[in-house]
């Protein structure tokens, strides 16, 4: 069974901090998606990263996919209020019929 | 360009009774997902449909669940008898196609309450 672990659950930091977000596999993914949901909304769809090894910079947000396509990790420079919510990491099963999501880390930023 | 749209945002019922939720896709999108989230599970998939077609129901946690989508505009998820067990956010998105690249469209989802 193809499962996403994300880490931390929970992060509670001040403005102005740094953190990353984790995202692991025991499986091969082709490719792995980052979303961020909002309280009351539904997620919306960040990135995507598809090569092993692969960088991917969204402003303040540094996004990293595994050399072995099994982990990705979220960096989130100076964070912001505004950067607080949900972060879900998701990538296609196998099958490639259902899109699987980690639990996702709840992020609060407190100014 | 308006996005998924979900209603109603919230709906409170007692158990037993039928729950319907609907969903209006992005125009154009061949693909519809509906999900389930909760604290302790996640954001879970029940069914998607491709051109209109159920493809995978897998997800459906009981006979209680079923879901229809009568054309490429609207699609709807009903649960009866609905139990407290049921309560949850539910999810509708739409992508254009499927594949790894290819992002979902959710929208603001259902807040479901069974008392």
């Amino acid at each position: 069974t193809q499962l996403l672990e994300q880490s931390p659950q929970f992060l509670s930091i001040q403005e102005g901090e740094n953190l990353t977000v984790y995202c692991n596999s025991s499986s091969v993914f082709s490719s792995l998606q980052w979303y961020r949901q909002e309280p009351g909304e539904g997620p919306v769809l960040l990135v995507t990263v598809v090569t092993g090894g692969e960088v991917k910079k969204l402003k303040r947000l540094t996004f990293q996919f595994g050399d072995a396509r099994k982990d990705s990790s979220l960096h989130i420079t100076a964070a912001q209020p505004g950067d607080t919510g949900l972060y879900l990491c998701a990538g296609e099963n196998q099958a490639g019929t259902a899109l699987i999501f980690g639990k996702g880390t709840t992020l609060s930023v407190s100014s | 360009d308006a996005g998924v749209i979900q209603s109603p945002r919230h709906e409170v019922t007692e158990m037993g009774q039928e729950v319907t939720l609907r969903c209006k896709p992005i125009s154009g999108h061949d693909y519809l997902f509906w999900y389930r989230q909760t604290m302790m599970r996640g954001l879970e998939l029940l069914i998607y449909f491709n051109n209109n077609v159920p493809i995978d129901d897998s997800g459906m946690p009981e006979d209680r669940f079923s879901a229809k989508m009568p054309n490429a505009s609207f699609s709807t998820l009903k649960i009866q008898p609905s139990e407290p067990r049921d309560s949850a956010v539910y999810f509708c998105a739409s992508s254009p196609d499927r594949g790894d690249n290819q992002p979902q469209h959710f929208g603001d989802g259902t807040r479901l309450s069974i008392l």
